[in-house]
């Protein structure tokens, strides 16, 4: 089953402007994960993000989780149009460590030139 | 090191035939994954091994679908008796449980399509 909604389902925006897509999830986590995947490929990891963390940056990608609200935001600036693919984000709520991730249902960001 | 591999890339068969897909894990990593994709939906986990030991199974892997990773290293997903709901595309993940870095090395997936 999926952990939780991503929102917008699907943004379509301009190279160069900043796409920001949002994830919600249900039970409380050790970590989250945002991933990227093009289309018919499998899923690449991007950043992640702590339970004790509030913001983390990568080059361009800026993650923020808050735990109270069991929500999280990814932050691509200046976007580009290889970036067009279908961003994840996924919990490990593990209490055993193990790894296991739940997936969210994705958002997909086209970037046009 | 070459990453996730996984094999073949696309099955198409007849609702019926059994199937079987193979996973090559990154090789120091002792945890593999095993998760289901349908089009438009986000990865559905199935299963996980930590070394040979099948340790968590999915109430989405039926009585159908076996898993296994004999000596540790490749793993096998096996479907009998396919039915057209199980058209997916299967995803491979490893990971490292030493260097405790929590990400998941995805292969590019095993696309299949029951007719």
């Amino acid at each position: 089953s999926q952990q939780g909604e991503e929102d917008p389902q699907a943004l379509s925006i301009q190279e160069g402007e900043n796409a920001t897509m949002n994830c919600s999830y249900k039970t409380s986590i050790n970590n989250l994960q945002w991933y990227r995947q093009n289309s018919g490929r499998g899923l690449v990891h991007l950043i992640l993000i702590r339970s004790n963390e509030r913001e983390k940056h990568s080059g361009r990608l800026r993650v923020t989780l808050d735990t109270s609200k069991k929500s999280s935001s990814l932050l691509i600036t200046a976007s580009r149009a290889a970036d067009t693919a279908s961003y994840f984000c996924a919990t490990d709520a593990g209490a055993g460590g193990g790894n296991k991730l739940t997936f969210g249902t994705g958002t997909q960001l086209k970037v046009e030139l | 090191d070459t990453g996730v591999s996984q094999d073949p890339r696309h099955k198409i068969t007849k609702r019926g035939q059994n199937v079987t897909f193979r996973c090559d894990p990154i090789s120091e990593h002792n945890r593999l994954y095993w998760y289901r994709q349908t089009l438009g939906q986000g990865p559905e986990f199935l299963t996980y091994f930590q070394n040979e030991a099948q340790l968590e199974k999915s109430r989405l892997l039926s009585d159908r679908f076996s898993a296994e990773r004999p000596k540790g290293s490749f793993s096998t997903l096996e479907i009998q008796r396919t039915e057209q709901g199980d058209s997916a595309m299967y995803l491979c993940a490893s990971s490292s449980r030493i260097r405790r870095t929590g990400e998941l090395f995805f292969g590019e997936g095993s696309r299949l399509t029951v007719l």
